[in-house]
């Protein structure tokens, strides 16, 4: 069990680009998540997947931000055309179904972004 | 809607007293997850306590204990003999079901200094 890891750690940009995160959740979990979290906030979900099916979208999601997980397995978060007030940690956190309501969540360390 | 509230932004505690640090929640739904997380300075979240909305007892996990009173929805955590590396950020944070999406909403936070 090598934990949740997530790349890159740090990411700086310029306004209107594009960035990709991406995220390995621990190898038997089907569930993998997506928060963001800005200074001084606890996390803010931002969308869900169960295998490779996304479930759920917050509507934080803006049609800027897209996330897949291709084959269940790792997942990516896309953001484009950047904006100052993108800038956040991005967590990702996976967890093993084990039935409603009790699911722990692992989380990795985040991507910290940001927008210059 | 599902909300979490954390109204303790920082506390103190000395080393090796206990701490009770506050949540208190608000959901219809009639099953529901209530749940703990650290977040030390490095930024991974850590799963620390979990309490089932129809549980009977407290739930408690090594020095961490949950307060859970349903009536007031409250869930507090409570630390025993706080150790230096106690000193982080804690999220109360929880998982209802059709109303909640199935997804876990968190708290502001608290910060919690340890003193030597």
């Amino acid at each position: 069990d090598t934990g949740v890891s997530q790349d890159p750690r740090h990411k700086i940009t310029k306004r209107g680009q594009n960035v990709t995160f991406r995220c390995d959740p621990i190898s038997e979990h089907n569930r993998l998540y997506w928060y963001r979290q800005t200074l001084g906030q606890g996390p803010e979900f931002l969308t869900y997947f169960q295998n490779e099916a996304q479930l759920e979208k917050s509507r934080l999601l803006s049609d800027r931000f897209s996330a897949e997980r291709p084959k269940g397995s790792f997942s990516t978060l896309e953001i484009q055309r950047t904006e100052q007030g993108d800038s956040a940690m991005y967590l990702c956190a996976s967890s093993l179904e084990q039935g409603f309501p009790n699911e722990k969540l692992f989380f990795g360390s985040g991507t910290q972004l940001s927008v210059l | 809607a599902q909300k979490i509230t954390q109204t303790q932004p920082g506390m103190f505690v000395q080393e090796k007293e206990a701490v009770t640090l506050d949540c208190t929640y608000d959901t219809s739904d009639p099953s529901y997850g209530l749940f703990w997380y650290k977040q030390p300075s490095s930024g991974e979240m850590i799963f620390l306590i979990y309490q089932g909305s129809y549980d009977q007892q407290n739930a408690t996990e090594g020095r961490y204990s949950l307060n859970f009173q349903k009536a007031r929805k409250s869930a507090n955590l409570v630390i025993s003999a706080s150790q230096l590396g106690d000193s982080a950020m804690y999220f109360c944070a929880m998982r209802g079901d059709n109303t909640g999406g199935f997804k876990t909403i968190f708290g502001a936070g608290t910060r919690l200094f340890v003193k030597a």
